[in-house]
C-alpha cells in the first residue's frame, strides 16, 4: 500500500499564477481531507471531500481556492491568481470512513511558494 | 468555535527522562483525540489516539489520558530518546464529527 501520495513534494508559483495540488488517498480510503499548515504553526482543517461530493468546505477561503475529488484520478486543490499569503504546507489526508472514527493518514503534502 | 489549546509550546527533556505534553478542549461533544507526531519537513503520523469512552491507553513509552469532565488529555513519553524530538501535536474532532481540530503544536527536543 502506497500510503497517501501528494504531488507535488514542492511548488513555486509566481503571484497571480496558478497552483495545483494533488493527492490520491490510501487504497480502499475514500475520504479526502485537506489542511494547510503554515511555518511553526499547527493544522488548519479547509476541505472535506468524498468522490465526486464536497462534504464541508467551511475552512476554505471563498475566493481563489476550490477542490475536486473526481470519481476517476485524483483529489484536487486549486488555488487560482496565489499570493505570497499563500505560500505554506498543504496536506492531503484520508480515511476509509470518517475521519472522527477512523482516524486520518496524511501525506507528505505539498510546500507551495509563492515568489 | 472550537478551539484545541496545548502546552508547553517547547519542551526540552534529558534523554531517559520523562515528557509529559497538555491538551484542553473546548467542545464537550468532542469523542475523538489523536496525536501526530512530525519530524522536520515530513508529514504528520499518528502515534496514538484515544475515543471518548476510555480514560487512558497505553503503547509501549507512549501513554495518553483523557478527563473528559475537565477536558483536557495529555501525551506521556517515558524513557525517552533522541529520536522522540519532534514536534507533536494534539487534536479533537469537532461535534464527534471527521473535522479534526489541531493544536499548536510542541516541539520536543531529547538531550542525548
Amino acid at each position: 500500500n502506497a500510503g497517501v501520495m501528494q504531488n507535488p513534494r514542492h511548488l513555486v508559483r509566481r503571484r497571480g499564477q496558478e497552483a495545483r495540488l494533488r493527492c490520491s488517498p490510501m487504497k480502499g480510503h475514500s475520504h479526502v481531507y485537506w489542511y494547510r499548515q503554515l511555518p511553526e504553526e499547527g493544522l488548519k482543517f479547509m476541505v472535506y471531500l468524498q468522490k465526486e461530493n464536497i462534504i464541508d468546505e467551511s475552512g476554505m477561503p471563498k475566493e481563489r481556492f476550490s477542490a475536486e475529488f473526481p470519481k476517476e484520478g485524483p483529489s484536487i486543490l486549486r488555488i487560482q491568481q496565489v499570493v505570497r499569503g499563500d505560500s505554506a504546507a498543504y496536506f492531503c489526508a484520508s480515511s476509509p470512513g470518517q475521519g472522527g472514527t477512523y482516524g486520518y493518514t496524511f501525506g507528505s503534502g505539498t510546500r507551495l511558494t509563492v515568489v | 468555535g472550537e478551539n484545541v489549546e496545548q502546552h508547553p509550546s517547547t519542551l526540552s527533556v534529558q534523554e531517559g527522562d520523562s515528557a509529559v505534553i497538555k491538551c484542553t478542549y473546548s467542545d464537550s461533544a468532542s469523542n475523538y483525540f489523536p496525536w501526530y507526531k512530525q519530524e522536520l519537513g515530513k508529514r504528520p503520523q499518528l502515534i496514538i489516539d484515544i475515543r471518548s469512552n476510555v480514560g487512558e491507553k497505553k503503547d509501549q513509552r507512549i501513554a495518553v489520558t483523557l478527563n473528559k469532565t475537565a477536558k483536557h488529555f495529555s501525551l506521556h513519553i517515558t524513557e525517552t530518546q533522541p529520536e522522540d524530538s519532534a514536534v507533536y501535536f494534539c487534536a479533537a474532532n469537532l461535534d464527534s464529527s471527521y473535522k479534526l481540530i489541531f493544536g499548536s503544536g510542541t516541539r520536543l527536543l531529547v538531550r542525548p
